[in-house]
């Protein structure tokens, strides 16, 4: 198992420009979310996605766009990339019956 | 969302037990409690969590005040792996997923 998968590693973006960070779990998980964590700071979730087909607004969604693809993806849409979004993106996915979220190794974004 | 109140840092020595304390005074009677850990450049994982109960894994055990308004995570004999940022989050279910607030975390420093 791969678990929790996320494409690119690093991007340099330029101010205004766009771009979808993709994100894969190959676990059957209900649930995924995306967050992310500027440096010295804890997490903060941006969506989630309880279900297929369902997608919510976390703690800071302005700026950002989701999809729930299908079950096994959940993919994270910059339209027009600004500074402050540059940051460290991780996604995670967890199943309703345990209470663990399991991460991927992030997506390291730079917005110029 | 409830919040946690944890030390900025920590330090112990290598073989020796480690008392990770949090402070979350404002939390509801379904709230659980649980801990994650982010070694340097990765993703969270996952190390614990409990409801009301002092909990045991592998990796930790959870001791829960009776009152639910603090906690203390212990690894019992730590090695130089567990040097990581821990965070104690209070979690909240949603229709199957579940909201993670994470805060700054402890940063756990292990001498050799």
């Amino acid at each position: 198992n791969a678990g929790v998968t996320q494409t690119p590693k690093f991007q340099v973006l330029k101010t205004g420009q766009s771009m979808t960070l993709q994100c894969a779990q190959d676990m059957n998980h209900n649930s995924m979310y995306w967050y992310r964590q500027d440096p010295g700071m804890g997490l903060r979730l941006i969506y989630y996605s309880a279900s297929e087909g369902t997608t919510d607004k976390g703690e800071v969604p302005n700026g950002y766009n989701v999809s729930r693809l299908n079950k096994r993806e959940f993919s994270l849409r910059l339209e027009s990339a600004a500074p402050s979004q540059t940051s460290v993106y991780f996604c995670a996915s967890s199943s309703s019956r345990v209470r663990e979220q399991y991460f991927g190794p992030g997506t390291r974004l730079t917005v110029t | 969302d409830a919040k946690t109140t944890q030390p900025n840092s920590m330090e112990s020595n290598e073989e020796e037990p480690v008392h990770l304390p949090c402070n979350h005074s404002t939390i509801s009677g379904t709230d659980y409690i649980h801990w994650y850990r982010q070694l340097p450049s990765q993703g969270p994982e996952y190390v614990i969590h409990g409801l009301t109960s002092n909990v045991n894994n592998r990796m930790a055990s959870l001791a829960i005040a009776e009152d639910r308004k603090s906690s203390t995570l212990i690894l019992h004999r730590a090695t130089l792996r567990d040097a990581a940022v821990y965070y104690c989050i209070l979690s909240a279910t949603i229709q199957g997923a579940q909201k993670l607030v994470f805060g700054q975390g402890t940063r756990l420093t292990i001498n050799p």
